[in-house]
This record gives C-alpha cells, sequence and structure tokens, in this order.
C-alpha cells in the first residue's frame, strides 16, 4: 500500500517554463488537495478536489491548474513558472479526516 | 476567516524537560476541527491528532498531551520529558468550511530542537 505517492522529488525550473507535479493514492480516497509550504508560512491550500470531475480553489490558487479525470490521479501544473513559486509542494488524499499527506516536491524558479 | 497562530517559532529543551507548544485560532464557526502535524526533519508530515469543536476533553496519548480550551480558543500540546526524536516542527491546524475536516488552514510552525 504506497498510500500518496509524488513525482517528483525535486525539480528545478527556469522562469517561464511550464510542468506538472504528480499525485496519486491507491487508497480510493474521494478527497485530494494540493498545499505549498513555505519559510515561516506554514501550509497554504492551493486546489481540492472532492472526486473526480470536480475541482476548487483554496487560498493561493493564482499560477496554478488543476484537473481530477479520475479518484487517483490529481496533478498540479504550473504554466508558467515563476520565482514566487519556489516552495514545497504536498498532496493528500482522504476519505474523511485526517489528512494523509505525500512527501513533497521541493521546486526551485530560477 | 480562519486564522492559526503559533507564536513559539522556535523552542529548545534539554532532554528529559516537559515542553509544551501553543496554538491560538480563530474561526466563526461552530463546528470546526483541531489538528496537529508533525513534521520530523525527513519533511514528511505525521498527523499527531485532531479534536472536533464539540469535545473539550483533554487527550493523553503516552508522552504526548493535548489541552483544548473553546474560551480562550486554544488547543495546546504537551510532550513530557521530551527526546532527542521528538525534535521536530510541529503544526496546529484548523478545518474549514463549518462541518468539514479536509480543507486545512495552517499556522506557521513550531521549530522544537531537543538537545541530548
Amino acid at each position: 500500500n504506497a498510500g500518496v505517492t509524488q513525482t517528483p522529488k525535486f525539480q528545478v525550473l527556469k522562469t517561464g517554463q511550464s510542468m506538472t507535479l504528480q499525485c496519486a493514492q491507491d487508497m480510493n480516497h474521494e478527497y485530494m488537495s494540493w498545499y505549498r509550504q513555505d519559510p515561516g508560512m506554514g501550509l497554504r491550500l492551493i486546489h481540492y478536489s472532492v472526486g473526480a470531475g470536480i475541482t476548487d480553489q483554496g487560498e493561493v490558487p493564482n499560477g496554478y491548474n488543476v484537473s481530477r479525470s479520475t479518484t487517483e490521479d490529481f496533478p498540479l501544473r504550473l504554466l508558467s513558472a515563476a520565482p514566487s513559486q519556489t516552495s514545497v509542494y504536498f498532496c493528500a488524499s482522504g476519505r474523511v479526516s485526517p489528512l494523509h499527506f505525500g512527501n513533497g516536491t521541493r521546486l526551485t524558479v530560477t | 476567516a480562519q486564522k492559526v497562530t503559533q507564536a513559539q517559532t522556535e523552542i529548545s529543551v534539554v532532554e528529559k524537560e516537559d515542553v509544551t507548544l501553543d496554538c491560538v485560532y480563530e474561526t466563526r464557526d461552530t463546528t470546526y476541527y483541531l489538528f496537529w502535524y508533525k513534521q520530523p526533519p525527513s519533511g514528511e508530515l505525521v498527523f499527531l491528532i485532531r479534536r472536533n469543536s464539540f469535545d473539550e476533553q483533554n487527550e493523553i496519548s503516552g508522552r504526548y498531551s493535548w489541552n483544548f480550551q473553546k474560551s480562550t480558543s486554544s488547543f495546546n500540546f504537551t510532550i513530557t520529558a521530551s527526546q532527542v526524536v521528538d525534535s521536530a516542527v510541529y503544526f496546529c491546524a484548523l478545518s474549514w468550511p463549518s462541518g468539514s475536516a479536509r480543507q486545512l488552514t495552517f499556522g506557521s510552525g513550531t521549530q522544537l530542537t531537543v538537545l541530548p
């Protein structure tokens, strides 16, 4: 049972490049979400999904897109990376509570 | 709007000392959940406890205990007889919207260092 799997673990992008952070869970959870963690600011919710085909914005959605075509996967897309998006990104899933978090993706935008 | 304040940015104690991590929250919801998560140096997030707004009983789990007081909007976390392995960043979090336990607002975290 892998739980919540995030790939890649590390990524360096140049400003303006695009990429997709992958998140997959094998627990058949309806709910999935993305957070970013910045020094001194805790974790902030970017987007979340309550099921396949349904997504909604969190606290800091600008610059990020999501879609949910299957229950298992919830990718996070950066269409044009900016240095302000340098952060550690966590994906989480859960049936109700508590959330199960992935191990994070450390993204650096230069 | 929800807000979680962890005023202690860093705490350093010597092994076997007791330490309390403070958490103060703000919400207009009547039904909400409070959480504590641990983030060790390896970086993963480890769930420690969930408490709903209707349950003000304190909870003890081994060396960990939690004191939830709605009157002061606080949900403090105490580690008794701290150990080096307790060194981590600890986050307090509050759920939204009312009745939901899945969208979370996190505090900024408290870095706990336990010295041998």
